[in-house]
């Protein structure tokens, strides 16, 4: 079975400039998470998708991140303009929803994308 | 509000030594809580999770971890640690309403002397 499919693996941009970040899910999973992970802190939730719907944005900072999961497979994260504290690995993840929409418990975690802004 | 905290930043045990990291959460139900491993370069993976039942589960890899509701910690254990153990752990609870997501702790850095 294929994991999850993240690109590109490294960024390095200035500030102000743009990136996007792109995810496979594994096939079948319903759900899929952006995480951001900053060097020496665990990963922090920036939005949850649930097919192609928000489920939970609330620690995005929408004024400069957006995020899409078009016809519920893939999902695209952007950022702009980018900011020196955005440097982090960005970790895709996703899950199956059990039945009645129940947590299954397990995230499956690409490779994440690193991305440094200078 | 749900939270994960890891006490120690950074633990240094020797190959063969056992070895205890700990993890403490505040949640407002039966949690569901879950270890992970990040390899450096590596996405996270799953060691184990409690979901109910048994306190004391086991996962991959020779871990184990024992839930204490009393003391609100999910400790992780493994008996003899070996050199391929040196990683980054991260505790995390499960909120798992509206499909479910993680809360991570701040993670655990494992070194392993020769």
């Amino acid at each position: 079975e294929a994991g999850v499919a993240q690109s590109p693996r490294y960024k390095i941009i200035e500030k102000r400039q743009s990136v996007a970040f792109w995810c496979n899910p594994i096939s079948g999973h319903a759900t899929l998470y952006w995480y951001q992970q900053i060097l020496g802190q665990g990963p922090k939730l920036l939005i949850q998708f649930q097919n192609n719907g928000v489920v939970d944005d609330s620690q995005l900072p929408k004024d400069r991140f957006s995020a899409e999961r078009l016809k519920g497979v893939d999902s695209t994260l952007k950022i702009q303009p980018a900011k020196l504290e955005d440097s982090a690995v960005y970790l895709c993840a996703s899950s199956l929803v059990g039945l009645a929409g129940g947590f299954t418990g397990e995230l499956f975690f690409g490779e994440g994308s690193r991305l440094t802004v200078l | 509000a749900q939270s994960v905290t890891q006490p120690d930043i950074h633990i240094t045990v020797s190959e063969g030594a056992s070895l205890e990291l700990r993890c403490n959460y505040s949640y407002g139900a039966t949690p569901y809580l879950f270890w992970y491993v990040q390899s450096p370069g590596q996405g996270l993976q799953l060691l184990l999770k409690y979901f109910s039942g048994d306190t004391l589960v086991q996962g991959i890899k020779g871990f184990e971890a024992e839930f204490k509701r009393s003391q609100s910690s999910f400790n992780l254990r493994k008996p003899s640690v070996h050199w391929s153990d040196a990683a980054e752990y991260f505790c995390a609870v499960g909120v798992y309403n509206q499909g479910g997501k993680l809360i991570f702790g701040q993670g655990t850095e494992l070194s392993v002397k020769p």
